[in-house]
């Protein structure tokens, strides 16, 4: 079975401060991992992934993310927050071994950055 | 501009009323997704579709259903079955071998 875990429901950190925001996972195989943030209301916006490769992948806005295998997490940074980062952010899995095409969501994070 | 379009934003039904939520692309894309978001819960698949013609049950289908009788559109129908009807409802889609899903901005379904 294919599964994410996001640990924390609520992250809050200070702007220009480093954060992270932590995902685990669980697959079968070797998995396709995603990063996803959410505004108010709105849809959710792709910011990064891993498909193979360098294990830390940079995406959208300053965000990056560490692909450890060991450890079977993904868990997503930022040298410094801005207050702008304050969002929803969601982490994905696929099994590509898998034909059923699905993506599983995590629960979500809320990222608070404060002034 | 290429995106995913829903529609209605917000929609307030009574118990016992089937709703229909649309959800457009013009993205020329394949695939196409629905899924449920309640707080807390995260994201849930309740049908995809592959191809025209096609669909899936997701992990939470039952009370929904769906058609895809033209590419671009992937309609939702939320039934008087469905228990808890009230969520924010999410329309994604994507190119076959791509691994991004595009997302619509949602609808947000209350039943009073």
């Amino acid at each position: 079975a294919q599964s994410v875990a996001q640990p924390e429901d609520q992250v809050n950190v200070a702007e220009g401060n480093p954060l992270t925001v932590k995902c685990t996972y669980s697959v079968s195989g070797n998995p396709y991992l995603f990063w996803y943030v959410q505004y108010p209301n709105r849809g959710l916006q792709f910011l990064l992934k891993y498909i193979t490769g360098d294990n830390l992948v940079k995406g959208s806005y300053g965000f990056e993310a560490e692909f450890n295998k060991s450890q079977t997490s993904f868990h997503l940074k930022k040298p410094s927050a801005l207050v702008s980062d304050s969002a929803l952010y969601f982490c994905a899995v696929r099994d590509p071994s898998n034909t059923g095409n699905q993506f599983y969501f995590g629960t979500g994070t809320s990222l608070t950055v404060i002034p | 501009d290429g995106g995913i379009t829903q529609s209605p934003k917000y929609l307030f039904r009574k118990e016992g009323q089937n709703v229909t939520l649309s959800c457009e692309q013009n993205l020329n894309h394949d695939a196409m997704y629905w899924y449920r978001q309640d707080p807390g819960q995260g994201l849930r698949l309740i049908y995809y579709s592959q191809i025209v013609n096609d669909f899936q049950k997701g992990d939470i289908a039952e009370g929904y259903s769906v058609s895809r009788e033209k590419k671009e559109s992937f309609p939702l129908t939320v039934t008087s079955a469905q228990k808890n009807p009230t969520a924010f409802y999410l329309c994604a889609s994507r190119i076959p071998g791509a691994n991004v899903l595009t997302f619509g901005a949602g609808s947000r379904l209350t039943v009073l």
